[in-house]
């Protein structure tokens, strides 16, 4: 079984302009999770989709947001980004059931350079 | 609130020693409990998961954890480090109602020839 696939490996951009990241979940899985990772944050929660719904968000500014397409598919998007947005930005699935042992299978990542 | 305590931020350890990393967990229930593993570069690697039943559970590449109740713990061990071992190492809680996942800041492990 394939695991959790995330476009772009690696990115750069430029302050102000705005991004959109990839992830192909595990098949089956029908929660998606984002986190942002950071040398001095460590791993900060943005947000969960589960059947193409935004179940449980993280503290993060509105200029991130995500969605989850039928497929469980799902993207996330940065606008106007800013120098502290640089960071590995690392998807999960699982089957996300309310109750329920599935652990978060994560990506390799996707590493966002902000200039 | 849940929430994951990892004390150690650096741990340093001669290769073939024991080793073990420390997690506490603050959580109104019995939780779901895991341990990660992250490579340079690379994402989260799930070693092992604790959910009932016995408290020492076995994990990947000779691994093992021991939930302890009443010390709010859940703390990885390995009898003998291998060079290979050398990652960032993550403990994570997840309610048991729900799918928020609530992860420490991680212990760092160098492993010394």
């Amino acid at each position: 079984k394939a695991g959790v696939t995330q476009t772009p490996r690696y990115l750069i951009k430029t302050r102000g302009q705005q991004v959109t990241l990839s992830c192909s979940p595990i098949s089956g899985h029908r929660s998606v999770s984002w986190y942002q990772q950071t040398p001095g944050q460590g791993l900060q929660f943005l947000f969960e989709y589960f059947s193409e719904t935004q179940r449980n968000k993280g503290n993060f500014p509105g200029r991130f947001s995500g969605r989850q397409f039928s497929n469980s598919r799902s993207e996330m998007n940065v606008s106007t980004l800013e120098l502290g947005d640089s960071a590995l930005y690392l998807c999960a699935s699982s089957l996300g059931g309310q109750r329920g042992n599935s652990p978060l299978h994560f990506g390799n990542g996707t590493r966002l350079t902000v200039t | 609130a849940q929430s994951v305590t990892q004390p150690d931020i650096h741990i340093t350890v001669s290769e073939g020693a024991s080793l073990e990393l420390r997690c506490n967990y603050s959580y109104g229930a019995t939780p779901y409990l895991f341990w990660y593993v992250q490579s340079p570069g690379q994402g989260l690697q799930l070693l092992l998961k604790y959910f009932s039943g016995d408290t020492l559970v076995q994990g990947i590449k000779g691994f093992e954890a021991e939930f302890k109740r009443s010390q709010s713990s859940f703390n990885l061990r390995k009898p003998s480090v291998h060079w290979s071992d050398a990652a960032e190492y993550f403990c994570a809680v997840r309610s048991n109602t729900g799918n928020q996942f609530y992860f420490g800041t991680g212990t760092s492990l160098t492993v010394i020839p």
